[in-house]
């Protein structure tokens, strides 16, 4: 079957680091995807990896392996309107999305 | 503004109703989606279109059916609404299927089905 699974919930201080991994099981790859959705709102896109290595876009990164099926976002100097639940989501042999549950990352000053 | 707008935001809706969600985006995307999200689960695909005039079947397609007369609008459409159908349903769009082509997503609509 087709899984991705990433934490459920994770806590960090304002103005530090932190790394949000994801490892996924799909039944091929053809890259891999992280939304950013803050309480109530639509997810917004964040990030696209396809080859291995890592993807800097200002104070966010994204980071894949594809022979470990894993990935991870991370984020520095974490500010308070950071506090959001970050999705991974996989594409498929047949270009479908596979999404994870997200992770709910809250920042505490 | 260009993007994806959807009605109603929310909906208290009788078992047994027939409802329309309604989606336009004004982006020309190719591909349009229509999700579920509930607590605990991830985002999971109900229908989805990849061009104007075709349509297609996600992962839960069952209780909902769609229609792509044209390429801006996307309604989905619950025959006969049941509790289980209760969930925060996202109209998304992508410019083509597939690959690198990133999802834009309406804000949503809180139906509850009692």
């Amino acid at each position: 079957g087709q899984n991705i699974d990433q934490p459920t919930e994770m806590t960090a201080t304002e103005g530090a680091i932190v790394q949000i991994n994801c490892t996924y099981q799909t039944s091929g790859f053809n890259g891999l995807f992280w939304y950013q959705q803050h309480a109530g709102e639509a997810p917004t896109f964040l990030s696209y990896n396809v080859l291995d290595g890592l993807e800097e876009k200002g104070r966010f990164s994204s980071f894949l392996s594809r022979s470990k099926g894993y990935s991870y976002l991370l984020l520095k100097e974490l500010q308070m309107k950071d506090s959001a639940s970050y999705l991974c989501a996989s594409v498929d042999s047949n270009y479908q999305l596979i999404w994870g549950a997200g992770t709910k990352l809250i920042i505490k000053p | 503004i260009a993007g994806i707008t959807q009605a109603p935001t929310s909906q208290i809706l009788a078992a047994g109703r027939r409802m329309t969600l309604r989606c336009t985006q004004d982006m020309r995307h190719n591909a349009m989606y229509w999700y579920r999200q509930d607590l605990g689960l991830g985002l999971r695909l109900i229908h989805y279109s990849n061009t104007a005039g075709t349509t297609g079947k996600g992962e839960v397609p069952d209780g909902y059916s769609v229609s792509r007369a044209n390429t801006d609008d996307f309604p989905l459409t619950l025959a006969s609404a049941v509790p289980s159908q209760t969930s925060v349903y996202f109209c998304a769009s992508s410019l083509m299927t597939g690959g690198n082509s990133p999802l834009h997503f309406g804000n949503g609509t809180r139906l509850t089905v009692t």
